[in-house]
């Protein structure tokens, strides 16, 4: 069965690195997402990608955050200098136009030091 | 303004015993669908099952029901003939006409052998 894919399962990075969280989505699926969820929190939207163009974006995806699609499967999360409360478990999804079902894959866990 | 709300932080249910864990929501938007997601240990989100607001007949899959009432602004998982490796995090999540998913807070589940 075709899944979400996210590369890599863990990062480690020093407060102010810049990092790239890379997501492979569904192939047919045209929408694309990034949440994340704080340690023993609910998951939060972030971003949602259509056309090659942001289409969404919460209050948290700030001037640090930038999403890119740079080839016909890649989808990535740039934090340009990280933080220390960013450290946190990004999830990216992907649902196809006619349903609105977002899949999600198994997640990055961000440790910012 | 979009809201989930899941009440049981915890649950603890019996090995081949059925369990209902409860989500409510708020919405304005008169064309919604509701989710439920699974997430174990490992920290992956995993698709159970999805309810559309103009839905007639509650959504099953397998040995997950989702109990829907529009009136009490209710989506309800059921999940029938616990198995072990049901204990995990269950999220409830809204997706609306806009692009985002709005989850609640979770609750754990503990399947008892």
């Amino acid at each position: 069965e075709p899944e979400v894919t996210q590369t890599p399962s863990h990062q480690v990075t020093q407060m102010g690195q810049e990092v790239i969280l890379r997501c492979v989505p569904i192939s047919n699926h045209l929408y694309f997402y990034w949440y994340r969820q704080i340690l023993g929190q609910k998951v939060e939207f972030l971003v949602s990608f259509y056309n090659n163009e942001i289409s969404e974006k919460s209050e948290i995806f700030d001037d640090q955050f930038s999403v890119e699609r740079p080839d016909g499967s890649n989808f990535t999360l740039k934090i340009r200098s990280t933080k220390l409360e960013d450290s946190a478990m990004y999830f990216c999804a992907s649902r196809q136009v006619a349903k609105n079902i977002q899949y999600f894959g198994a997640g990055t866990r961000l440790s910012v030091l | 303004a979009q809201k989930i709300t899941q009440t049981q932080p915890g649950m603890f249910v019996q090995e081949k015993e059925a369990v209902t864990l409860d989500c409510t929501y708020d919405t304005s938007d008169p064309s919604y669908g509701l989710f439920w997601y699974k997430q174990p240990s490992s920290g992956e989100m995993i698709f159970l099952i999805y309810q559309g607001s103009y839905d007639q007949q509650n959504a099953t899959e397998g040995r997950y029901s989702l109990n829907f009432q529009k009136a009490r602004k209710s989506a309800n998982l059921v999940i029938s003939a616990s198995q072990l490796g049901d204990s995990a995090m269950y999220f409830c999540a809204m997706g609306n006409t806009g692009n985002q998913f709005y989850f609640g807070t979770g609750t754990s589940l503990t399947v008892i052998p």
